[in-house]
């Protein structure tokens, strides 16, 4: 399984301020994604970072809120902009293994204040 | 309509016995996988156990085993001997088309382990 590095683990979040997540990994993916988990929630999947091209988003995400990176093969970013305390949630992205089964970052615990 | 149901909120179990928690899919394709994950208190989410719809056998992974109805589409997972460190909330996944990786969860359930 692929090691992924994420960061910051948390923060705290003046509202109306972006924070900028990172996400590495240590081999080349095609795909990464991004999900949510707001606070006693399930995860909810933002968008398919795919390098080369636009994110992919689901229903109910938008670019200008969710910006995504995907300058190469073992990086992105996902920037949660604007942030208000709806915003709140845990951040995690993945990539895919042999199964389909997806392998996770530590998380980003976000508070926005 | 919700594609995984866990109906348990929350499970009490003794140390050392066995605890099954349920999940329930629901889906028209014919090929798709099944996950579950846990995640403990720090956030992180751990693959568990992987069954694929053409899986005759149930799958296992030490002590967890996935008990697959396909007919009742179900995929419980069973966690056996339990120890302390098995508190935890556990999702259920699925991934219905496999050219798509995107995976839908469960709401999951809260597992907590009692000495």
């Amino acid at each position: 399984s692929a090691v992924i590095s994420q960061k910051p683990s948390r923060d705290i979040c003046q509202r109306g301020t972006s924070l900028t997540i990172q996400c590495q990994v240590d081999s080349q993916v095609t795909m990464m994604f991004w999900y949510r988990q707001q606070p006693g929630q399930s995860l909810t999947l933002i968008a398919t970072a795919n390098q080369g091209s636009e994110a992919t988003y689901e229903s109910g995400f938008v670019i200008d809120k969710f910006p995504i990176s995907r300058p190469n093969l073992t990086f992105s970013t996902l920037t949660v902009s604007n942030m208000s305390p709806e915003d709140s949630s845990i951040y995690l992205c993945s990539v895919t293994g042999v199964f389909g089964e997806a392998f996770f970052g530590q998380g980003t615990r976000l508070t926005v204040v | 309509a919700q594609k995984i149901t866990q109906t348990q909120p929350g499970m009490f179990v003794q140390e050392k016995e066995a605890v099954t928690l349920d999940c329930t899919y629901d889906t028209s394709d014919q090929s798709y996988g099944l996950f579950w994950y846990k995640q403990p208190s720090s956030g992180e989410m751990i693959f568990l156990i992987y069954q694929g719809s053409y899986d005759e056998q149930n799958a296992t992974e030490g002590r967890y085993s996935l008990n697959f109805q396909k007919a009742r589409k179900s995929a419980n997972l069973v966690i056996s001997a339990s120890q302390l460190g098995d508190s935890a909330m556990y999702f259920c996944a699925m991934r219905e088309d496999l050219n798509d990786y995107k995976l839908s969860f469960g709401a999951g359930t809260t597992v907590t382990v009692r000495a």
